[in-house]
């Protein structure tokens, strides 16, 4: 089945204790995607990836980083979590492929509070 | 840079009613992509149906049925025979067709409530 996973789905942790919130996808995408979802915002993206070792940033990345070392995997490391990350997490990847509509997959979303 | 505007925050129908969920972007780009996304109480993001901009006919997905009106930049999402799975968050969202950084650029979302 294709999907996008990620781990863990719940996760309350103290400010600045390093954590990493892991995404896979088994679709071979090349283009993978953080999102956080905070009420009253939508969706904004965080980071993304075309390919393996490239990444860059999307329009709030600050307090994240992210690495792409295989193309199915792209966690996303919360070196000090700070109260306002708090938030929902979702990974999305999809192909990239010009005039194609292909769908963005979504994980299942990752629930984080920093306390 | 392109922007999506959901106008209506909340919206409540009657089981087997229709309702219609109205979505504006602002773009100067001739060709792009549009989606609505349903966000169930599971937190979920569950495609609904998408458009592409080049195709003048409206999609539908068998209750779900778009109203894509490109000139007035509009794309209202209209449920036939509503139920009460039906009730989630719902949003808009727009994509470049460009080959490089693509992200989905969301509207805020309109929360739908379905009345048994």
């Amino acid at each position: 089945e294709a999907q996008v996973t990620q781990n863990p789905r719940y996760l309350i942790t103290v400010t600045g204790k390093k954590l990493t919130v892991t995404c896979s996808q088994n679709m071979n995408h090349e283009y993978m995607s953080w999102y956080r979802q905070d009420p009253g915002l939508g969706l904004r993206q965080i980071y993304y990836s075309m390919n393996v070792e490239v990444t860059d940033k999307g329009d709030v990345p600050e307090g994240y980083k992210v690495s792409r070392k295989e193309k199915r995997n792209f966690p996303l490391i919360l070196e000090s979590p700070s109260p306002n990350q708090t938030s929902l997490y979702f990974c999305a990847s999809n192909v990239i492929a010009p005039r194609v509509t292909d769908t963005q997959y979504f994980g299942p979303g990752t629930r984080l509070t920093v306390l | 840079a392109q922007t999506v505007t959901q106008s209506q925050p909340e919206m409540s129908v009657q089981e087997a009613e229709t309702v219609t969920l109205s979505c504006t972007y602002d773009t100067s780009e001739s060709d792009y992509y549009l989606f609505w996304y349903k966000q169930p109480p599971s937190r979920q993001m569950i495609l609904v149906i998408r458009q592409e901009a080049y195709k003048q006919q409206n999609a539908t997905e068998n209750r779900f049925s778009v109203n894509f009106q490109k000139a007035a930049k509009s794309f209202s999402l209209k449920i036939s025979d509503s139920q009460l799975g039906d009730a989630a968050m719902y949003f808009c969202a727009y994509r470049s067709p460009n080959s490089g950084n693509t992200p989905l650029v969301f509207g805020k979302g309109t929360r739908l409530s379905v009345i048994a």
